[in-house]
């Protein structure tokens, strides 16, 4: 199938830093890649939605100036938590849609983020 | 509000018996399901989908059955094996849009 890396795939950071995520297709590319949060033993919850050359579409209650997605190519789409706080603290995992509306969904590794 | 649903959190099951799970769905729109197995500190991967044209679809061990009246789905691994051990996640959309809901998920423990 095809493959979806995601980096890091866990990270230590200080409360008030920024951390970066990044989301690659390795073997495809992807128009429309996606942003999932999952705390422990809870579902996956989308976050937002990230459309190669414009803004991303977020979901209710997350705040854009603190989730910073950047999608500049049809390749990679980047997450920046910005000042960062324990709070922040979950797991990041990313997906990637091959094709046109409806195509299959291939998601990443995860990223673990602990804030300390 | 939890859009699709999965009731049990926790399955145990006999190596080489029958694990069920099942997954309930509220919004109608919804015409497209499928269901992801996930192992700790992974993302998740795809097993089966089906479309609500269908009532069944089969692939080796995995079937998962779609009841459209009920808004209900369930997956069918037989026989089980210990290396099914996983998070499984049931999730839905409608078939012109990649955004997925997902189910809070089953944790499924095979014996040995």
């Amino acid at each position: 199938g095809a493959v979806v890396s995601q980096h890091p795939s866990w990270v230590i950071c200080k409360s008030g830093t920024s951390v970066k995520i990044e989301c690659r297709s390795l073997d495809f590319q992807a128009t429309t890649m996606f942003w999932y949060r999952q705390f422990p033993k809870q579902s996956l919850m989308l976050m937002a939605t990230s459309n190669e050359g414009s803004k991303a579409t977020y979901e209710q209650g997350v705040e854009k100036d603190k989730f910073l997605i950047n999608h500049a190519s049809l390749t990679l789409s980047t997450l920046t938590v910005t000042s960062a706080h324990p709070e922040d603290s979950s797991f990041y995992i990313c997906s990637a849609a091959m094709g046109q509306g409806g195509g299959k969904l291939f998601f990443g590794s995860g990223t673990q983020l602990s804030v300390l | 509000d939890q859009q699709v649903k999965q009731n049990s959190p926790s399955l145990s099951v006999q190596e080489g018996r029958i694990s069920i799970l099942n997954c309930d769905y509220t919004n109608s729109m919804f015409d497209y399901f499928l269901w992801y197995k996930k192992y700790p500190a992974e993302g998740p991967t795809f097993l089966i989908s089906i479309s609500s044209i269908k009532d069944k679809n089969e692939d080796g061990r995995f079937t998962v059955f779609l009841n459209k009246s009920a808004k209900h789905l369930s997956l069918h691994i037989v026989p089980s094996q210990p290396g099914d051990s996983a998070v499984y996640f049931c999730a839905a959309r409608s078939s012109n849009d990649y955004k997925l809901s997902f189910g809070a998920g089953t944790t499924v423990t095979v014996r040995a």
